[in-house]
């Protein structure tokens, strides 16, 4: 069974880099039969896609996001990273990591998400 | 960048009804790349329906998916108790960014 685990800090202060990781067990993350991806969700509202990570290393974001997010995989811990700079309260949000089936691009498993808030 | 536009933004029914939810892209999406999740309180959201009309893994039969281009509809043929939450339509397109609706709240009348 693929299970998918966030981590990081919870507190983060504006203009510092936001960097998550997201632990998978029972699959791997260099299957060409997926991909693996961010999104995040402010209090209260909708769900916002940030990027992805390929199998080939290959990544592609949101380009509301392009400038300031890097997302990487590491394939010997099974594990992905995010991180997001020059943060803002903005950027407060759940943030998830997910799983996508390649050819449907829809999000078939995620992570029970981490809260980061932005703030002094 | 494709809009999705999911209305209702809340539907009020009881248990047993038929619950009907749209969604509505800016421009034609593939059928094979718009999918619907649902979302509880506290709970990430979980794949219901992709390629607008496949069940996802583990998915009841009385939820369904439909349309095509521009329109796109979920079905609740008959709410369970379990059945209330929000729903959000997905999209994927040839150029990022892939969008989500703003969401439809399912509440118990």
């Amino acid at each position: 069974q693929v299970q998918l685990q966030e981590s990081g800090p919870g507190l983060v202060k504006p203009s510092e880099t936001l960097s998550l990781t997201c632990t998978v067990s029972g699959a791997s993350v260099s299957s060409e039969s997926y991909f693996w991806s961010w999104i995040r969700q402010p209090p209260g509202k909708g769900l916002e896609w940030i990027g992805n990570i390929y199998h080939s290393g290959s990544s592609n974001y949101n380009p509301s996001l392009k400038s300031r997010v890097t997302i990487s995989v590491d394939t010997s811990k099974t594990q992905l990273s995010l991180k997001l700079s020059s943060v803002t309260a903005a950027d407060t949000a759940m943030y998830y990591c997910a799983r996508v089936l390649s050819g449907w691009y829809s999000f078939d498993c995620w992570g029970q998400g981490t809260l980061v808030t932005v703030s002094s | 960048e494709i809009v999705l536009t999911q209305s209702p933004g809340t539907l009020s029914l009881s248990p047993g009804e038929r619950a009907t939810l749209s969604c509505r892209a800016s421009q034609s999406v593939s059928s094979s790349y718009l999918a619907w999740y649902q979302q509880k309180p506290g709970q990430a959201p979980r794949l219901l329906i992709y390629g607008a009309s496949s069940r996802a893994t583990g998915i009841p039969d009385r939820f369904s998916g439909s349309g095509s281009g521009t329109d796109f509809t979920l079905t609740i043929s008959r709410l369970e108790p379990e059945d209330f939450a929000v729903y959000y339509c997905q999209q994927y397109g040839m150029s990022p960014p892939w969008t989500f609706g703003q969401g439809t709240k399912v509440e118990i009348k």
